[in-house]
């Protein structure tokens, strides 16, 4: 199975911040990733496909870069409708696998 | 409107069984896999199983391989997963999701349900 790790776990931020989240897997997973966001009380959002594909709707603040193993989610300018968790996930191969969740919240 | 509402959650003794359904609207249901994910209380994510469009590719996480069983009716836009022998680490909230590309193959989820929970305890 390939693993999925992040980090930071949490993550303090300020409106306004330029933060980093970064997803390992375990093995080689050849840009299938994505990113969601999830927060409390609403369904899980989808924010980029393929590592780095913006999905139809979501603010261009949001950016994904990486390669192999390692990858980020980029947020510019974070701002207040960011606060939430984020998490990588592969789709190279199943079992299908999570990261963790990085939870960004207020410093 | 794109929109995935899950139902079916109960409270359940272990070794029990139950089954969740998803009712899919808004898009062209056969043309998409399908997927079951949960997330136990205060965790993370995880995958359950998938289905693609006519049920002949099929997959289970290892920790319900044997006792769950993913199933779609396309006529009705529907998903079920049938929830045998259940366990206490079975406890979790059901998201139902829809893959973001095709029929077929894994390209991620970009449309999920609010969920169900299911609690399993004596």
């Amino acid at each position: 199975d390939i693993q999925m790790t992040q980090s930071p776990s949490p993550l303090s931020a300020s409106v306004g911040d330029r933060v980093t989240i970064t997803c390992r897997a375990s093995q080689g997973i050849r840009n299938s990733l994505v990113w969601y966001q999830q927060k409390p009380g609403k369904a899980l959002k989808l924010l980029l496909h393929a590592a780095s594909r913006l999905e139809s709707g979501v603010p261009s603040r949001f950016s994904g870069s990486g390669s192999g193993t390692d990858y980020t989610l980029t947020i510019s300018s974070l701002q207040p409708e960011d606060f939430a968790t984020y998490y990588c996930q592969q789709y190279y191969t199943t079992p299908l696998t999570f990261g963790p969740g990085t939870k960004v919240d207020i410093k | 409107e794109v929109q995935l509402v899950e139902s079916g959650g109960d409270l359940v003794q272990p070794g029990r069984s139950l089954r969740l359904s998803c009712a899919a609207s808004g898009f062209i249901f056969e043309d998409y896999v399908m997927y079951w994910v949960r997330q136990a209380p205060g965790k993370g994510l995880e995958w359950v199983s998938s289905i693609n469009w006519n049920g002949g590719r099929i997959g289970y996480a290892d920790s319900v391989k044997g006792r769950f069983t993913i199933s779609r009716d396309n006529a009705n836009n529907s998903l079920y997963l049938q929830m045998n022998s259940l366990r206490v680490e079975d406890t979790a909230f059901y998201y139902c999701a829809k893959d973001r590309f095709g029929s077929s193959d894994y390209y991620g989820m970009d449309v999920w349900g609010q969920g169900t929970t299911v609690t399993v305890s004596s």
